[in-house]
């Protein structure tokens, strides 16, 4: 058991461009979350899957903000048209079903300039 | 609408007392209660929870305390030591969804 990986863990993008973030959860894993957080923050929510599903998005997840979980396995988060208020640690979480504590990976710092 | 505060963004102790992290919530509808801890460059580990119908749990040198008439939380480390020096992270939950994460502390460790 590697624990939750991100990748990458850095990413510099110019402003209005895409990225994509993948997210590897802890095997057998139910759950697995996205989390955003900066300077000073805690982390906050974003997204959260169950198994391929998608049952939740925040408000802070603008259209501009994809997620997805296409097997139940691993996840992608896309930013399309990135702005200078997207840079942030983006932090991956996962869980067993309905168990409460959530392991998370190292994030992917994202800096856009 | 912050549902779960830390009031105090940092907090300094000397190596070998007793550090004590406060976290207060407004939602109490909040099933559990759970505290992280983040080294830089790392994501947040998890350290100890506590259920909304329990006031205690010890883990080693960590307690939580949960006052819930008061809506509010504590973090005790007996005896503190400098690999505790990090940020801690309290959260709620709500029927084993998401985690509702307050500001952190940072905790630092004097030896």
């Amino acid at each position: 058991d590697t624990g939750v990986s991100q990748n990458p863990r850095h990413k510099i993008t110019k402003r209005g461009q895409n990225v994509t973030f993948r997210c590897d959860p802890i095997s057998e894993h139910n759950r697995l979350y996205w989390y955003r957080q900066t300077l000073g923050q805690g982390p906050e929510f974003l997204t959260y899957f169950q198994n391929e599903a998608q049952l939740e998005k925040s408000r802070l997840l603008s259209d501009r903000f994809s997620a997805e979980r296409p097997k139940g396995s691993f996840s992608t988060l896309e930013i399309q048209r990135t702005e200078q208020g997207d840079s942030a640690m983006y932090l991956c979480a996962s869980s067993p079903y309905m168990n409460t504590e959530a392991f998370f990976g190292q994030g992917t710092r994202l800096t856009v300039v | 609408d912050q549902q779960v505060k830390q009031n105090s963004p940092s907090l300094s102790v000397q190596e070998g007392r007793i550090s004590i992290l406060n976290c207060d919530y407004t939602n109490s509808m909040f099933d559990y209660f759970l505290w992280y801890k983040k080294y830089p460059a790392e994501g947040p580990t998890f350290l100890i929870s506590i259920s909304s119908i329990k006031d205690k749990n010890e883990d080693g040198r960590f307690t939580v305390f949960l006052n819930k008439s008061a809506k509010h939380l504590s973090l005790h480390i007996v005896p503190s030591q400098p690999g505790d020096s990090a940020v801690y992270f309290c959260a709620g939950i709500q029927g084993a969804q998401k985690l509702v994460f307050g500001q952190g502390t940072r905790l630092t460790i004097n030896p």
